[in-house]
C-alpha cells in the first residue's frame, strides 16, 4: 500500500522563525513529490514541486528531498502569520498523486 | 478557462438519490483527477484519466460510484443511491500529463 505520512501538527512557531515541516512515504519508486498549502475551507493550491534528490528554493521556501531515506520536507524562512495553512505532501508513485493527512501550521504574531 | 472548475459548488440531495458532480478542467490539460477529502484529512484518491480513457478507479468506493470523461475534457463523477456516508468535499484536480496538479474548488455534497 501506497502511504504517506506527515505529523498532523499543530506546529507553532512564533512570527520570523523557519517552520519546518517532514513528510515520509512509502514506494521507494517514486519520483515526483509536491507540497500545497490549504487554507481552512479551500481548495490545496500547489506551492513546491521537487523531482530531484537535493534542496529546491522559491522564495522564502525550500523544498529538500532525499530518496535514499524516502521523505521530502519544506522549510518556510521568515514565517508569516498568512502562512498558516495546513501543508499537504503528495507523492507521485505512479500517475496519481497520494496524499498526506497534512500538518496544521500555526504562525503567532 | 484559466482554471479547474467545479459544479455545483454545494449540492444537498435526500438519501437514495443520484448525483452528478462536474469537473471542467484547465484547457490542454491531459490528466484529470477525482478526490474526496474529509474535514481535517488530505485528499482521497478515487480515480483519474489521462485523454478520455479512466487510466484507475481503484480509489472509488463501491459500483455506486462512477465516472466518465467522454470527449478528453469535462468530467462527471455520478453516485447512485446516495447514503449519508457519501456526504464530503469532493475535489477535481487536473494536470498536463501526471505532473503539477491544479485542483478546482470543490463540490460540497451534502447527503439528508
Amino acid at each position: 500500500q501506497k502511504e504517506v505520512e506527515q505529523n498532523s501538527g499543530p506546529l507553532s512557531v512564533p512570527e520570523g522563525a523557519i517552520a519546518s515541516l517532514n513528510c515520509t512515504y512509502s514506494d521507494r519508486g517514486s519520483q515526483s513529490f509536491f507540497w500545497y498549502r490549504q487554507y481552512s475551507g479551500k481548495s490545496p493550491e500547489l506551492i513546491m514541486s521537487i523531482y530531484s534528490n537535493g534542496d529546491k528554493e522559491d522564495g522564502r521556501f525550500t523544498a529538500q528531498l532525499n530518496k535514499a531515506s524516502q521523505y521530502v520536507s519544506l522549510l518556510i524562512r521568515d514565517s508569516q502569520p498568512s502562512d498558516s495553512a495546513t501543508y499537504l505532501c503528495a507523492v507521485l508513485p505512479g500517475q496519481n498523486f497520494v496524499f498526506g493527512p497534512g500538518t496544521r501550521l500555526s504562525v503567532l504574531p | 478557462g484559466a482554471g479547474v472548475s467545479q459544479s455545483p459548488r454545494y449540492k444537498v440531495t435526500k438519501r437514495g438519490q443520484d448525483v452528478a458532480l462536474r469537473c471542467d478542467p484547465i484547457s490542454g490539460h491531459v490528466s484529470l483527477y477525482w478526490y474526496r477529502q474529509a474535514l481535517g484529512q488530505g485528499p482521497e484518491f478515487l480515480t483519474y484519466f489521462n485523454y478520455e480513457a479512466q487510466q484507475d478507479k481503484s480509489g472509488l468506493p463501491n459500483d455506486r460510484f462512477s465516472a466518465e470523461r467522454p470527449e478528453g475534457s469535462i468530467s462527471t463523477l455520478t453516485i447512485q443511491r446516495t447514503e449519508q456516508r457519501d456526504s464530503a468535499m469532493y475535489r477535481c484536480a487536473s494536470s498536463l500529463w501526471s505532473n503539477e496538479a491544479f485542483f478546482g474548488q470543490g463540490t460540497r455534497l451534502t447527503v439528508v
